[in-house]
C-alpha cells in the first residue's frame, strides 16, 4: 500500500524558513516522479513543484521560484520542500503526491497524496 | 501559464441524477488532463488521466471525456458518497494548473 507522510508544518513568522519532508512507502520511490501541491484554508488546490524521479529536473510555480527549494533522498525515501522567505500567502496545507508515470516525467498526474502538512505564517 | 475554468462553480443534484462538470483550458493542452474528487478533510483522489482514462479502483460511473480545450466529467448516477468537490488539472505544460473547483451538493 502506497503511503506518503508530511511533516514540519508549523507556525513561522514572515519572512521565516521551513523544511517539509515527506516519507515515502508501499512503492519503489526512485521510480517516480514526486509533487508539492498546496492549499490554502478554504482555497483550492495549486501545485507549487515536481522532481524527476532521479532529481535532475525541478520545476516551480512562479509564486515561489527563488524561495523554495523541491530536493529528494532516494537513499531515505523522502521528499523534501525547503521554504525561504515565507509570506503570509504561503500559509497552506501541503500535501506531498507521488506521480503516475513509471520513469517518467511530464504529462502526468499525482495519483497518490499524503495527508499534508499545515504550515502557517503568520506574526 | 495554462488557466482552467470550472463550471459550474456550484452545482446540487439527487442521488441518481446524471451530473456533467467541464473544464476549460486557456489554451489546447491536448488530452493532458486530470479529474481528481476531494472530501472535506480529505486529500484529492484521482479519478481520471489523460482525459477519460479511469483510474484504478474508481467506480464505473465517473467518465472523462475532451480534448484540446473543452472537456468534461460526468457522474452517470450520483451516489451519496459522490457529494464532493471536483478539481480539473492540466499536465500539458508547467507549471501544471488546476481549476477553481465544482462543489458538488445534495438537493
Amino acid at each position: 500500500e502506497v503511503q506518503l507522510v508530511e511533516s514540519g508544518g508549523v507556525v513561522v513568522q514572515p519572512g521565516g524558513s521551513l523544511r517539509l519532508s515527506c516519507a515515502a512507502s508501499g512503492f519503489t520511490f526512485d521510480d517516480y516522479t514526486m509533487h508539492w501541491v498546496r492549499q490554502a484554508p478554504g482555497k483550492g488546490l495549486e501545485w507549487v513543484s515536481l522532481i524527476s524521479w532521479d532529481g535532475t529536473i525541478t520545476y516551480y510555480v512562479d509564486s515561489v521560484k527563488g524561495r523554495f527549494t523541491i530536493s529528494r533522498d532516494n537513499s531515505k525515501d523522502s521528499l523534501y520542500l525547503q521554504m525561504n522567505s515565507l509570506t503570509t500567502e504561503d500559509t497552506a496545507l501541503y500535501y506531498c503526491a507521488k506521480d503516475n508515470r513509471h520513469r517518467g516525467f511530464g504529462s502526468s498526474a499525482p495519483d497518490y497524496w499524503g495527508q499534508g502538512t499545515l504550515v502557517t505564517v503568520s506574526s | 501559464d495554462i488557466q482552467m475554468t470550472q463550471s459550474p462553480s456550484s452545482v446540487s443534484a439527487s442521488v441518481g441524477d446524471r451530473v456533467t462538470i467541464t473544464c476549460r483550458a486557456s489554451q489546447g493542452i491536448g488530452s493532458w488532463l486530470a479529474w481528481y474528487q476531494q472530501k472535506p478533510g480529505k486529500a484529492p483522489k484521482l479519478l481520471i488521466y489523460v482525459a477519460s482514462s479511469l483510474q484504478s479502483g474508481v467506480p464505473s460511473r465517473f467518465s472523462g471525456s475532451g480534448s484540446g480545450t473543452d472537456f468534461t466529467l460526468t457522474i452517470s448516477s450520483l451516489q451519496p458518497e459522490d457529494f464532493a468537490t471536483y478539481y480539473c488539472q492540466q499536465a500539458s505544460s508547467f507549471p501544471y494548473t488546476f481549476g477553481q473547483g465544482t462543489n458538488l451538493e445534495i438537493k
